[in-house]
């Protein structure tokens, strides 16, 4: 069994959509959780963190960890063509020199 | 100004050869590393370095070699290619190790061993 859990998809969903992308994990070690967006033929980059359980917003992106059920979610409002991309999600735990997690990538394509 | 750079883009090689990809960063980050993403995305680390010492060797082949010049380079050695070292290997810096998560990306050298 893997550490991170995620729906490889593809998701395909029409424009101004709710998205909602999630991971699984079984590390209760891990505090520190991470989106990354990849477009295609590009490197991952960071798009929202979040430290321990709660909520995070930032603009059109919302990202939520509950701890408890080892479980993160992350929520993209009016979704857009330019969104389409494959969104990572990553975890770390303390003193592990940087050491990120990635689940296995989301595909998400927004449809005009 | 590339703040995460790789060189080569794409590289196409026969197995049993030896090859190198190169990796600057001009952020001043003190941490640099090395992920591979397999066919199927998946993402997994390989090596990190903290101002020129290695810190992180995951379970790798030692066919694969990091060498860190100074703490603006890291660059990766693979001896001997194999058909399963095909894959996208980036590279990533952070201010430091403990920044957990805030790593800068390069776009990632597609290497295929044919």
């Amino acid at each position: 069994q893997k550490e991170v859990e995620q729906d490889p998809g593809p998701l395909s969903v029409p424009e101004g959509a709710i998205v909602s992308l999630n991971c699984t994990y079984s590390n209760s070690a891990f505090q520190y959780f991470m989106w990354y967006r990849q477009y295609s033929r590009k490197g991952p980059e960071l798009l929202m963190y979040t430290y321990s359980s709660g909520n995070k917003e930032d603009g059109r992106f919302t990202a939520q960890v509950d701890k408890s059920s080892k479980y993160i979610s992350l929520f993209i409002r009016d979704s857009q063509p330019s969104d389409s991309a494959t969104y990572l999600c990553a975890m770390s735990s303390y003193n592990q020199g940087g050491k990120l997690i990635f689940g296995q990538g989301t595909e998400l394509s927004v449809k005009p | 100004d590339t703040a995460v750079s790789q060189t080569p883009k794409y590289l196409v090689t026969q197995m049993g050869n030896d090859k190198s990809i190169k990796c600057e960063q001009n952020l001043g980050h003190d941490t640099m590393y090395w992920y591979k993403q397999d066919s199927k995305k998946f993402l997994k680390i390989m090596f990190s370095y903290n101002n020129k010492e290695l810190i992180i060797n995951e379970t790798v082949p030692n066919r694969f070699s990091p060498k860190s010049p100074d703490k603006a380079h890291l660059n990766l050695h693979i001896n001997s290619l194999e058909l399963g070292d095909s894959a996208v290997y980036f590279c990533a810096s952070s201010q430091d190790p403990g920044a957990q998560g805030w790593m800068t990306f390069g776009s990632g050298t597609r290497l295929t061993v044919v």
